[in-house]
């Protein structure tokens, strides 16, 4: 089975300040996790990715997410966050024949001036 | 390359009226699938596709058909509308293999009253 579970649906953060979004998945495969970004009344667009390899990714917009085994999870961060990053943040798992994608339920981001 | 397009942008439908979401890609990607998406809840797998001629459920098929007569088509069928059915429907392609990422058309707003 599996699964991915984003915690905190809403996240805020003063502009130049650090964002980490957390995500944790279970899964019975070694999972290949990825991270979307969606703005206001827009599709989903993709920031990033992990497959195999470096467990550290870097994305677009200058995002970075670190696949930790242990810890089942592939938190998402920004070093400074900017006032454009305010969106819908989700992460997937894919899993099964056919490349199906799970969703978490996804974090809302808030950037204050 | 146009990527994923759906139609229409936004549709009103009165209980038990049917429809159909139309979705098309130019990528040549074998895979297709729909999600609805509501608050709090992610995005949730109604029905994808594999290939022409092959189709199944995801998490949420009921009240939705499917098929797949070519690479690039795949259209959702609503039989009879449900207020339940009020959501944001996306559509995603990719190709088959588990590293790769959804792309995501720009979504349908559909109201049932």
């Amino acid at each position: 089975a599996q699964s991915v579970t984003q915690l905190g649906s809403h996240v805020s953060v003063s502009e130049g300040a650090l964002v980490l979004l957390r995500c944790n998945y279970s899964s019975s495969v070694p999972p290949y996790l990825f991270w979307y970004v969606q703005y206001p009344n827009q599709g989903l667009q993709l920031l990033l990715k992990y497959t195999t390899g470096a467990t550290l990714v870097k994305g677009i917009n200058g995002f970075e997410a670190e696949f930790k085994k242990s810890e089942t999870s592939f938190h998402l961060t920004k070093p400074s966050a900017h006032m454009s990053d305010a969106a819908e943040y989700f992460c997937a798992v894919s899993e099964g024949t056919g490349n199906q994608f799970y969703f978490g339920t996804g974090t809302s981001l808030t950037v204050i001036p | 390359n146009a990527g994923v397009t759906q139609t229409p942008k936004f549709q009103v439908l009165k209980t038990g009226q049917s429809m159909t979401l139309q979705c098309a890609q130019d990528m040549n990607h074998e895979y297709m699938s729909w999600y609805r998406q509501d608050p709090g809840m992610g995005l949730r797998l109604i029905h994808y596709s594999v290939g022409a001629g092959i189709t199944d459920q995801g998490e949420v098929p009921n009240g939705y058909n499917v098929s797949r007569s070519t690479t690039e088509d795949f259209p959702l069928r609503l039989l009879s509308a449900a207020p339940s059915q009020t959501s944001v429907y996306f559509c995603a392609s990719s190709y088959v293999d588990r590293d790769q990422y959804k792309f995501f058309g720009p979504g349908t707003r559909l109201t049932v009253l």
